[in-house]
């Protein structure tokens, strides 16, 4: 079955840390993948997506993601975080060969002073 | 303004007693979703649309009807709501079913007593 995987409920990191959040997917193909954001009560918004090309992808707020097809994952990166960036993280995929999109369960990101 | 706009925002209604969630986007997009988000479980889908009078069942759809009629409105429709229906319900949209960002609306909180 088709499936995305956030290993990390939640995660704390200081400000001015990296940051690096994990995403693993099981398709047969490679999909689209994506990573979008939530701030306390708003909706998502769009981090960066993947699907070809270059597998290092760059996004907005200083974020970036790496594919690694071998392991199937789409890990999200920052090399420092600020306290704006406390919020919960989704990793969603679209198959290729269908029209639905699957998210991960999420990682709340923490950030302490 | 480029906009996903959902109404209500929130409602609390009883069990059985039928509700419509409408959603309308701005942006002549011709994708359109609804999920519903619950915790530890992340964003899970329930219907989408990929135009006007064509839709499909997500990952849940039990107890749940959508429309499409007008590529600008989709509302969500449930005839008999259940208290595990109470939930967090967000409408998306996109300009494609694949690799296109997805614009979220701001969420309806429903509680079914």
């Amino acid at each position: 079955a088709q499936s995305v995987t956030q290993p990390d409920i939640h995660i704390t990191v200081s400000e001015g840390a990296s940051l690096e959040l994990r995403c693993n997917y099981s398709y047969g193909a490679t999909p689209y993948l994506f990573w979008y954001v939530q701030s306390p009560g708003q909706g998502l918004q769009l981090l960066l997506k993947y699907f070809s090309g270059d597998t290092l992808v760059q996004g907005i707020k200083g974020f970036e993601a790496e594919f690694k097809r071998s392991q199937s994952s789409f890990n999200l990166r920052k090399p420092s975080v600020h306290w704006s960036d406390a919020a919960e993280y989704f990793c969603a995929v679209q198959n290729t060969g269908g029209f639905k999109t699957i998210f991960g369960a999420g990682t709340r990101l923490f950030v302490k002073a | 303004e480029a906009q996903v706009t959902q109404n209500p925002r929130y409602l609390i209604t009883v069990t059985g007693k039928k509700l419509t969630v409408t959603c309308s986007q701005n942006m002549n997009h011709e994708y359109m979703s609804w999920y519903r988000q619950d915790p530890g479980l992340g964003l899970r889908q329930i219907y989408y649309s990929m135009n006007v009078e064509v839709t499909d069942k997500g990952d849940v759809p039990e107890g749940y009807k959508v429309s499409r009629k007008e590529k600008r409105n989709f509302p969500l429709i449930l005839e008999s709501p259940s208290p595990n229906q109470t939930s967090l319900y967000f409408c998306a949209s996109s300009l494609s079913a694949f690799g296109s960002e997805q614009y979220f609306g701001p969420g309806t909180r429903l509680t079914v007593t």
